[in-house]
């Protein structure tokens, strides 16, 4: 099965600048790639996806890069605030629909 | 709020005892999923249902566990004979159906076994 591996576990920024955190996944059938922000006591919330057929997506202040060849996808936050501080999950899905998560990165974000 | 609620949100037990946590989907979704999360970990999946039907269930849901979706809109978790190891976050999601579809979580329900 799909195995996804997420690092660093845990980054500090200064406020303003930008994070970068990474993933690799194990499956090349995998063809969607979620990131979810979690905060203290809440459920993972969707920030931003990609499919397979494509190799950049952008919204705002934040950024997901696909390398399918070297199976591995990134989250750019860019302009990083206080409030961006949270636990991020990056997810791989096959067609069997049973989505993996990375271990997370706790970001924390210096004002 | 039209999102995924579960309920209770924390409960604590001893060991032993039965628990059954309910998750609401959003209505327009047709599959419902249950994953577990422990401390310091990414979700873990568990079970999903499309509509009332089980079509997929992880080799981490023991004997123990059962889920189900009576009339393909809420879904209940039991977790029959606790035992400590079940101490985790307990997360429902729902989704349309297909691959591409996004995965919309509750706030979880939190289980401690004493």
């Amino acid at each position: 099965g799909e195995n996804v591996e997420q690092h660093p576990s845990t980054l500090s920024v200064q406020e303003g600048d930008s994070a970068v955190i990474k993933c690799t996944y194990s499956d090349s059938a995998s063809n969607y790639f979620p990131w979810y922000k979690q905060e203290l006591g809440k459920g993972p919330q969707l920030i931003i996806d990609i499919r397979s057929n494509v190799g950049e997506k952008k919204d705002q202040r934040i950024a997901v890069t696909l390398n399918k060849t070297a199976k591995h996808f990134s989250l750019h936050i860019t302009e990083t605030q206080p409030e961006d501080s949270a636990v991020y999950f990056c997810a791989a899905r096959t067609n069997n629909n049973d989505m993996r998560f990375g271990a997370g990165t706790r970001l924390t974000v210096k004002p | 709020d039209t999102g995924v609620s579960q309920d209770p949100r924390h409960k604590i037990t001893k060991r032993g005892q039965n628990v059954t946590f309910r998750c609401d989907p959003i209505s327009e979704h047709n599959r419902l999923y249950w994953y577990r999360q422990t401390l310091g970990q990414g979700p873990e999946f568990l079970t999903y249902f499309q509509n009332e039907a089980q079509l997929e269930k992880s080799r981490l849901l023991s004997d123990r566990f059962s889920a189900e979706r009576p009339k393909g809109s809420f879904s209940t978790l039991e977790i029959q004979r606790t035992e400590q190891g079940d101490s985790a976050m307990y997360l429902c999601a729902s989704s349309f159906i297909g691959a591409t579809s996004p995965l919309h979580f509750g706030n979880g329900t939190r289980l401690t076994v004493t």
